[in-house]
């Protein structure tokens, strides 16, 4: 069965540093693999996706990830962390015609000033 | 940007009660969901729904549970004896058609449904 890790349950770091958010896959197939984030009270906003094609996606608000096959990963990067960067990042896996979306357990990032 | 709505953004009520959440999906998508999150635990998938008719549910998607598309904007979860174990926020999210396309889901704010 398809499944998603996010190894680390808690990240803080510093305004201005960059940031890197492990997740990894375990699937027999390329799955579609996304990032989401979620700020308090909010609901689940899409950053990126990967279906095919480049192995390193841009997203939104500077984020980009980079599928890695021999890794079975997907991590997620900045390489300059706002404030209001502030939030719970959830790695998801879906299936190509199967509505079924599998989250990770969720990163949740501090920023410190 | 259009946006998934739910309401109501915070529901309370007894355990044996039955509850409907709402939601009014982007108005072009053709693919629903509903997702729950227990509290510091994963977002879990319960269900999809297209055509008027479940496509996909999980094995926590059990008898208790419906869905409904009652007019053509709203699409509500109906619970019908809440557990306390039901707790959690539950989003709904709507997506397009093209098989492509699909994999892209809009996530609405949540419901935060507390059992008592």
């Amino acid at each position: 069965a398809q499944s998603v890790t996010q190894p680390d349950i808690h990240i803080t770091v510093s305004e201005g540093a960059s940031l890197e958010l492990r997740c990894n896959y375990s699937y027999g197939a390329t799955p579609y693999l996304f990032w989401y984030v979620q700020s308090p009270g909010q609901g689940l906003q899409l950053l990126l996706k990967y279906f095919s094609g480049d192995t390193l996606v841009q997203g939104i608000k500077g984020f980009e990830a980079e599928f890695k096959r021999s890794q079975s990963s997907f991590n997620l990067r900045k390489p300059s962390v706002h404030w209001s960067d502030a939030a719970e990042y959830f790695c998801a896996v879906g299936l190509y015609n199967n509505n079924d979306m599998r989250f990770g357990a969720g990163t949740r990032l501090t920023v410190k000033p | 940007e259009p946006e998934v709505t739910q309401t109501p953004s915070h529901q309370v009520t007894q355990m044996g009660q039955e509850v409907i959440l709402r939601c009014v999906p982007i108005s072009n998508h053709l693919y629903f969901y509903w997702y729950r999150q227990i509290l510091g635990q994963k977002v879990e998938f319960l269900v999809s729904f297209y055509n008027n008719e479940i496509s996909e549910k999980s094995e926590i998607f059990d008898d208790q549970f419906s869905v409904e598309r009652p007019d053509g904007s709203n699409f509500t979860l109906k619970i019908r004896s809440t557990k306390l174990e039901d707790s959690a926020m539950y989003f709904c999210a709507s997506s397009e058609a093209d098989p492509i396309t699909r994999s892209r889901q809009f996530f609405g704010p949540g419901t935060r449904l507390t059992v008592l």
